[in-house]
């Protein structure tokens, strides 16, 4: 079975556009979540989607968006880039909720200038 | 108060030893419990999960829960220099969510 994929996997932007993050879960999963990882912060959650629904959100500004679609592909979107946005963005997906272990993609390296 | 404290290390042990990684939570209500180890420039992946309190072994790796004290703690056995990394704590709470701890780097040398 196929692994939490994600594109692209390095992005260089620049201050002010937009960006959009895909992830495609593990077959048969439909819980998809973001996160957020730099160094000085570790991993932060951005969100979690459950049959095409926003289930949980983290600590972010509306500046990170997300939505799901009913294969349970997962987009992610951030606005506005600011320079704090550089960071490695990871998916990961899990059967269900609750005690389900989520497995996570290669991530999505982000850079902004 | 951080929700998940781990020490952020390095831990250096050597080759064959026994390494321990600690890590402690805030909210009692926490259901699940999961070791993740992360390769410098790789994404996290599972090591083990636990849920009950007591110990849990897989391989050389013993997981062990104490809901009471609020802390989990990760035993790798014969540590080898391919454990070298850095391992990740994540405590699911009442919403479901999943939080890490900043995770601890461990440094296996031969």
């Amino acid at each position: 079975k196929a692994g939490v994929t994600q594109t692209p996997r390095y992005l260089i932007k620049t201050r002010g556009q937009q960006v959009t993050l895909s992830c495609s879960p593990i077959s048969g999963h439909r819980s998809v979540s973001w996160y957020q990882q730099t160094p000085g912060q570790g991993l932060q959650f951005l969100f979690e989607y459950f049959s095409e629904t926003q289930r949980n959100k983290g600590n972010f500004p509306g500046r990170f968006s997300g939505r799901q679609f009913s294969n349970s592909r997962s987009e992610m979107n951030v606005s506005t880039l600011e320079l704090g946005d550089s960071a490695l963005y990871l998916c990961a997906s899990r059967l269900g909720r609750g005690r389900e272990t989520q497995y996570f993609g290669p991530g999505t390296r982000l850079l902004v200038l | 108060q951080k929700e998940v404290e781990q020490n952020s290390g390095p831990l250096s042990v050597p080759e064959g030893a026994i390494a321990s990684l600690n890590c402690t939570y805030s909210d009692r209500g926490s259901q699940s419990f999961f070791w993740y180890r992360q390769y410098s420039g790789k994404s996290p992946e599972l090591i083990m999960f636990i849920y009950s309190n007591g110990d849990k072994e897989d391989g050389r790796f013993t997981a062990q829960l104490n809901k009471a004290s609020q802390y989990v703690s990760l035993l790798i056995r014969d540590s080898q220099p391919s454990d070298s990394a850095t391992y990740l704590c994540a405590v699911t709470y009442n919403t479901d969510k999943l939080i890490f701890g900043t995770g601890t780097r461990l440094q296996v040398f031969p």
